[in-house]
């Protein structure tokens, strides 16, 4: 069966420290792969996507991500993290063919001053 | 603004009563998507539609919830005789149809049920 799995529930990482929030999907075919953040009382904000050509994509906010086919991962990574980024990550899933998306339970990001 | 707007942003109903949760996708896009999200938890899907079809209710309720999507007008989400269990966000998202096409949220609709 598909799935996304973010292995961290809670991150807590130091103002302009590197940040890296990890997901895993399982999919037998081609991957839509998205990035989202939660703030507080807000919806969902698109932070990338990744369909296909280069694996290193580049979103807003100054986050990036890599798409690891071999290992089934793509990973959000940011060089030097700010205190607004505090918030909540989903990366999602959407399965190709269909009209479905599959979200991970998400990644809470904790920054400390 | 063309981004998905949902309204109301919070909602109080008493239990028993009904909730009308109204959402209007982005412009260009005819499909529509409502999840629920409860403290500390991630996103439920409940229904996708398209104008005038539901397409997938399979994480609806099967009792008190139904929504709609009519030709005219925003997309609907119903909780009939809500209880305490219906309280927390409610989320709608559109796109263009296509699963290479990201989804676009709206800020939601926090229903409270007192």
């Amino acid at each position: 069966a598909q799935s996304v799995t973010q292995p961290d529930i809670h991150i807590t990482v130091s103002e302009g420290a590197s940040l890296e929030l990890r997901c895993n999907y399982s999919y037998g075919a081609t991957p839509y792969l998205f990035w989202y953040v939660q703030s507080p009382g807000q919806g969902l904000q698109l932070l990338l996507k990744y369909f296909s050509g280069d694996t290193l994509v580049q979103g807003i906010k100054g986050f990036e991500a890599e798409f690891k086919r071999s290992q089934s991962s793509f990973n959000l990574r940011k060089p030097s993290v700010h205190w607004s980024d505090a918030a909540e990550y989903f990366c999602a899933v959407g399965l190709s063919g269909t009209y479905k998306y599959i979200f991970g339970t998400g990644t809470r990001l904790k920054v400390l001053a | 603004n063309a981004g998905v707007m949902q309204n109301p942003r919070h909602l109080v109903r008493r239990r028993g009563q009904e909730a009308r949760l109204r959402c209007s996708p982005m412009k260009g896009h005819s499909h529509v998507y409502w999840y629920r999200q409860l403290p500390e938890e991630g996103l439920k899907f409940m229904v996708y539609l398209q104008k005038e079809n539901i397409i997938d209710e399979s994480g609806m309720p099967k009792e008190r919830f139904s929504a709609e999507f009519p030709k005219e007008g925003p997309s609907i989400l119903r909780i009939q005789q809500v209880v305490r269990g219906d309280s927390a966000a409610y989320f709608c998202a559109s796109s263009r149809g296509e699963t290479n096409s990201p989804l676009h949220f709206g800020n939601g609709t926090r229903l409270t049920v007192t």
